[in-house]
Formats: structure tokens, sequence, C-alpha cells
């Protein structure tokens, strides 16, 4: 599966646009553009995903670029509930594949 | 979404227990499970990976016969940590998955569990 770069950290306004980016410059055709956050002692949560078309869904916009080696994570108001740390993940998915985590980008929303 | 159960949600025990985690996956059929950990200040960590009804792949450097898994159903995984010793300490967290390609293949997590071995 390809690597993803992530800046380590970020800060957003409460209420505010948050817009996370994502670099996968080495991505396959085949791989997904996958987005999970991890708040604080719990357990990874699913986003959104995308191949190739821009995303919308109850909780974030995905918008992938058209060459796909790079994508934006949008939280359209962030709250303090957002804060957190937030997986870009580009997988094959298939019976095969693995979804492994990097570092990821800790968003930390402030008042 | 999905939803991915674990249970206990911590658990302390004694150097040399047997713990016993379990992974539901409450409103789908899980196809395949996965057991990760994670370490403090550190990203999850994949340990293996279940197929229901056959044995478990582990992933380099974790050992079969101390983290034994076993996936019985499609929605329930264990995962047994034999002789626990504190450097078994960590943060346990399943995933489990339903579809095997394309838009369905999403992975959902369950909340974790801890484990601290005395």
């Amino acid at each position: 599966d390809a690597k993803t770069t992530q800046p380590p950290s970020m800060d957003c306004a409460e209420g505010r646009a948050a817009n996370l980016p994502c670099n996968h410059s080495t991505i396959s055709g085949n791989e997904y553009v996958y987005w999970y956050r991890q708040i604080h002692s719990q357990g990874p949560q699913y986003i959104i995903h995308g191949l190739k078309n821009n995303e919308t869904n109850e909780m974030a916009s995905l918008i992938i670029t058209e060459d796909r080696k790079s994508s934006t994570l949008i939280l359209p108001h962030a709250t303090l509930r957002d804060t957190a740390v937030y997986y870009c993940i580009a997988w094959a998915t298939g019976t095969a594949s693995k979804l492994t985590f990097g570092t990821g980008t800790r968003l930390q929303v402030t008042l | 979404g999905a939803v991915v159960s674990q249970h206990p949600s911590w658990v302390i025990c004694k150097s040399g227990t047997s713990v016993k985690i379990e992974c539901r996956s409450l409103d789908f059929q899980a196809t395949t499970m996965f057991w990760y950990r994670q370490f403090p200040k550190q990203s999850l960590m994949l340990m293996a990976t279940s197929n229901e009804g056959s044995k478990a792949t582990y992933e380099q450097g974790v050992e079969k016969d101390k983290f034994l898994i076993n996936h019985a159903s499609l929605t329930l995984s264990t995962l047994t940590v034999t002789s626990a010793h504190p450097e078994d300490s960590s943060f346990y967290i399943c995933s489990a998955r339903a579809g095997t390609s394309g838009r369905t293949d999403t992975q959902y997590f369950g909340p974790g569990t801890r484990l601290t071995v005395l």
C-alpha cells in the first residue's frame, strides 16, 4: 500500500473549517484514500473514503486531486469534540489487504 | 455506521495469568477480523488477521502461541493473551470488515481494551 504523508499537528478554531492535507504521491489505481480518526483512549472511527471522486457524508468532505497524489479532509465546522489524531491511509481493499496506520495529524480544536 | 464492541473495556491481571478479550460485530457479519495493539503515544500496530473458521495470520514478530485468536463465528472473535507479563500491558483494539472489495470493504473498529499486567 502507498505511503502517506501528513503534517504532525494542526490547530483549528472552533466553528471554523478544519482542512487536513494528505500526500500520497505513489498511490496505485486500485487504492482508495481512507480517513479515520482516533480520539484519546478510544478505537479509531471511520470518517470517509474515496477513490477519485470527491465524497461528502454527515461527518466530512474528502477532496481528492485529479492526479490522486494528494487529498484534503474537510471538517466544515470543527468543534472541541473533533480534537483527535486523524489518519489518512491509502488502502487497496480486498481480502489480502491490511489497513496500516501511520502517525497521523493531531488536530487540536480550540475556543 | 457499523458497530463493533469489545469486552472488557479494561482489565487488570497478575503476571502469569491469561486474559481473554472479546470482539463482536453487532449489526453486520464480519468476514475478517483484525487485532491491533497500541502502546502509549504510538500508532496502532496490526497483530493478526483472522477469517471466520480458519487460523489467524500473525504479523512478523507477534508470537502466535502467546496471542491466541479464535474467530468462531461471523460476529465474534476472541484474543487470549496467555501468561501475560507487564510488557504485554497495552491498548488492544479489534476491527471487523464486512465486504471483500470496493466501497463495502471498510473496517470498523471497536472501542479498545486496556490491559494492565501487574
